[in-house]
């Protein structure tokens, strides 16, 4: 079955970088778009990023452009989070998900992983 | 940017009963790109309801959503033990960002 696996979260301290994996399996990785959702303690859903099914377009929020960086390895079924400059702000679970649309942006998210949470404290 | 709000904050029904959430959008919401999600504490969301009415794979069909323009709804007609939990709306389409609603608890009574 189609199984999204996050890995690299963990306590890190302001200002320093982290990066965040999903390891994808029993899907076509490459043919999808992909989105990291963050979720703050007892708060809602914010789109993070989200990358294009062959990496050639990427979109971030605001409130992390400039410091975040999305990236894929279709060779190796994976989606990349890089986090620098990290503040309290960005403490969440993180969770990637698949865009259902074949060779295109949807938008929405049929599949998600079990998130990483990530707790920026000094 | 279009901002959704979703009501009740929270809505506490016994199993068996009837469940109708509402999201309503600051904007009119283009071709229904209205999705809904279910979040059960611990877990990851769920797609449940995509282009305002249709299911998501291997949904039960008590949910059911409807709804176009500002105003859209997500019906469960028989609450199930397991279906307590937080739902959000989403909407979608070309325009990023997307954006939630900020959720209805649905609480057993």
């Amino acid at each position: 079955q189609i199984q999204l696996v996050e890995s690299g979260g963990g306590v890190v301290q302001p200002g320093r970088s982290l990066r965040l994996s999903c390891a994808a399996s029993a899907f076509t990785f490459s043919s999808y778009a992909m989105h990291w959702v963050r979720q703050a303690p007892g708060k809602g859903l914010e789109l993070v990023a989200l990358i294009s099914y062959d990496g050639s377009n990427k979109y971030y929020a605001d409130s992390v452009k400039g410091r975040f960086t999305i990236s894929r390895d279709n060779s190796k079924n994976t989606l990349y989070l890089q986090m620098s400059s990290l503040t309290a702000e960005d403490t969440a679970i993180y969770y990637c998900a698949r865009d259902p649309g074949t060779r295109q942006q949807l938008n929405i998210l049929d599949y998600w992983g079990q998130g990483t949470l990530v707790s920026v404290s000094s | 940017e279009i901002v959704l709000t979703q009501s009740p904050g929270t809505l506490s029904l016994s199993p068996g009963e009837r469940a109708t959430l509402s999201c309503r959008a600051s904007q009119s919401v283009s071709s229904s790109y209205l999705a809904w999600y279910q979040q059960k504490p611990g877990q990851a969301p769920r797609l449940l309801i995509y282009g305002a009415s249709s299911r998501a794979t291997g949904i039960p069909d008590r949910f059911s959503g409807s709804g176009s323009g500002t105003d859209f709804s997500l019906t469960i007609s028989r609450l199930e033990p397991e279906d307590f939990a937080i739902y959000y709306c989403q909407k979608y389409g070309t325009s990023l960002p997307y954006t939630f609603g900020q959720g209805t608890k649905l609480e057993i009574k």
